[in-house]
C-alpha cells in the first residue's frame, strides 16, 4: 500500500517568506508527527496529532511555526517569516496506534532551504 | 546532556563483518526502543522495535536493550554493502514523545 507522502520534496524560500509543507499519512493512521532534521543530526520532535487534535506542540521552536490537521488526515506545517536557521529537512511520520506504540512510518521529508 | 547519546561514526567495515551500534540514554521513563535505518535523502525506515530489556532478533539484525544500564545495541550479522546507511536509535516515553540519537553512519565495503 501507499506509504507516507510529503510535498513538496524540495523548497527554496527567501528569508521572510511563508512556506507550507504537506503530509499525507498512511490511510487510517491515527497519530501523526512532525520532526525537524538538521544536517548530520537525528530528527527532533516538533508536534503530534491524534486524529485532528494537536496533543503536543512543545517542540515547535517559535510562534512562527504552526501545524494543523483539520480533518484528521492530511496535515500541513506552516512556517511564517522564514529564517536561515529554519533550513532543514522536515519529516512527517504516522502511526496506527493511539499511544505507546513505537511503530512510526516516515515520509521522505521536505528539504527546506532558506536563502 | 542530551537525552540520547549516539556515536556518529563514521563506521567502515568489510562485507561479512558483524556490526555493533550503540546508544545510551539518561531518562529512565523511556519504555520503547527503536532502531531506524536512513538512506541518503530518504526518510527513516523502522528496523527494530522493542519494549523490554533483552534481545530481539529479526533475520540478520538483533536488538538488545539493557534498561538497568540505560544502553541499547543493534547488531548486524553478515553485513552487506546494501546495509550502508545511517542508523538512528530512538526512544519513546509513555507520552508519545520520541527522542532520536544523532545517527551512526555505516559503510560496508565490498
Amino acid at each position: 500500500g501507499a506509504g507516507v507522502s510529503q510535498s513538496p520534496r524540495y523548497k527554496v524560500a527567501k528569508r521572510g517568506q511563508d512556506v507550507a509543507l504537506r503530509c499525507d499519512p498512511i490511510s487510517g493512521h491515527v497519530s501523526l508527527f512532525w520532526y525537524q532534521q538538521a544536517l548530520g543530526q537525528g530528527p527532533e520532535f516538533l508536534t503530534y496529532f491524534q486524529n485532528e487534535a494537536q496533543l503536543d506542540k512543545s517542540g515547535l521552536p517559535s510562534d512562527r511555526f504552526f501545524a494543523e490537521r483539520p480533518e484528521g488526515s492530511v496535515s500541513t506545517l506552516k512556517i511564517q517569516r522564514t529564517q536561515q536557521e529554519d533550513s532543514a529537512v522536515y519529516l512527517c511520520a504516522s502511526s496506527l496506534a493511539h499511544t505507546g506504540d513505537g511503530e512510526q512510518y516516515f515520509g521522505p521529508g521536505t528539504r527546506l532551504t532558506v536563502t | 546532556q542530551k537525552e540520547v547519546e549516539q556515536d556518529p561514526g563514521p563506521l567502515s567495515v568489510p562485507e561479512g563483518a558483524i556490526v555493533s551500534l550503540n546508544c545510551t540514554y539518561s531518562n529512565s521513563a523511556f519504555q520503547y526502543f527503536m532502531w531506524y535505518r536512513q538512506y541518503s535523502r530518504k526518510g527513516p525506515e523502522l528496523l527494530m522495535y522493542t519494549y523490554s530489556s533483552g534481545n530481539k532478533e529479526d533475520g540478520r539484525f538483533t536488538a538488545q536493550v539493557d534498561k538497568s544500564s540505560k544502553y541499547i545495541s543493534l547488531f548486524i550479522r553478515d553485513s552487506q554493502p546494501s546495509d550502508s546507511a545511517t542508523y538512528l536509535c530512538a526512544m519513546e516515553n509513555t507520552g508519545n514523545q520520541f527522542y532520536f540519537g544523532t545517527g551512526t553512519s555505516l559503510t560496508v565495503i565490498p
